[in-house]
């Protein structure tokens, strides 16, 4: 299958600090890609849907102001949590959709997922 | 409203024996995806299965088995011969054609333990 990567794959951080994350599409080109949020224990809860030249789209609760999202170029998303607090330890995974790819099954795949812990 | 409910939040079982993990969607769509996938201990979600709308055969792939029911919009996952390796955490996870994006909507997800 389609391969995504993010990076860092875990970050510690002070609290007032900014963590940016990258999520990349390794062998495809994505127009679409989505970011998470899974606090331990829970299950995913879509953040927002990062559209390729175009501003994100962020789901009711989530301060798109903390939690900028760039998709500059259609293999690259980034996710920038500003001011870090403690309360935004979580794990953070993006997904992305290839629709080129005929004859698979997964219509979207997700990265490994970045730990974020906030001291 | 929870478009995914997976209602079993923990199961344990001991090696060997077989287990069921439901899952129960709600949608208006009528072409849609329903989805499997396990996230072991390390987090990286896995893709098991995906299933359309208009196809609800059953499929089976090695132990896995998906029985998938429109009449009372389930799509249940069993796993034969449970083993070890199987203890993870099983989500069930929903993507609505309409949808703008597509995006997906996950069931809490159920954890799985296979006691050895």
């Amino acid at each position: 299958g389609a391969v995504v990567s993010q990076h860092p794959s875990w970050v510690i951080c002070k609290s007032g600090t900014s963590v940016k994350i990258e999520c990349r599409s390794l062998d495809f080109q994505a127009t679409t890609m989505f970011w998470y949020r899974q606090f331990p224990k829970q299950s995913l809860m879509l953040m927002a849907t990062s559209n390729e030249g175009s501003k994100a789209t962020y789901e009711q609760g989530v301060e798109k102001d903390k939690f900028l999202i760039n998709h500059a170029s259609l293999t690259l998303s980034t996710l920038t949590v500003t001011s870090a607090h403690p309360e935004d330890s979580s794990f953070y995974i993006c997904s992305a959709r290839d629709l080129g790819r005929t004859g698979s099954t997964e219509t979207q795949y997700f990265g490994p997922g970045t730990r974020l812990l906030v001291l | 409203a929870q478009k995914v409910t997976q209602a079993q939040t923990e199961i344990s079982v001991v090696e060997k024996e077989d287990v069921t993990l439901d899952c129960v969607y709600e949608t208006r769509d009528t072409t849609y995806y329903l989805f499997w996938y396990k996230q072991p201990p390390s987090g990286e979600l896995v893709f098991l299965i995906r299933r359309n709308s208009f196809d609800e055969q059953n499929e089976i792939s090695g132990r896995y088995s998906w029985n998938f029911q429109k009449s009372t919009s389930s799509f249940n996952f069993t796993i034969t011969a449970s083993q070890v390796v199987d203890s993870a955490v099983y989500f069930c996870a929903l993507s609505e054609f309409e949808e703008a994006g597509n995006q997906f909507y996950f069931g809490t997800g159920t954890s799985l333990t296979v006691i050895p």
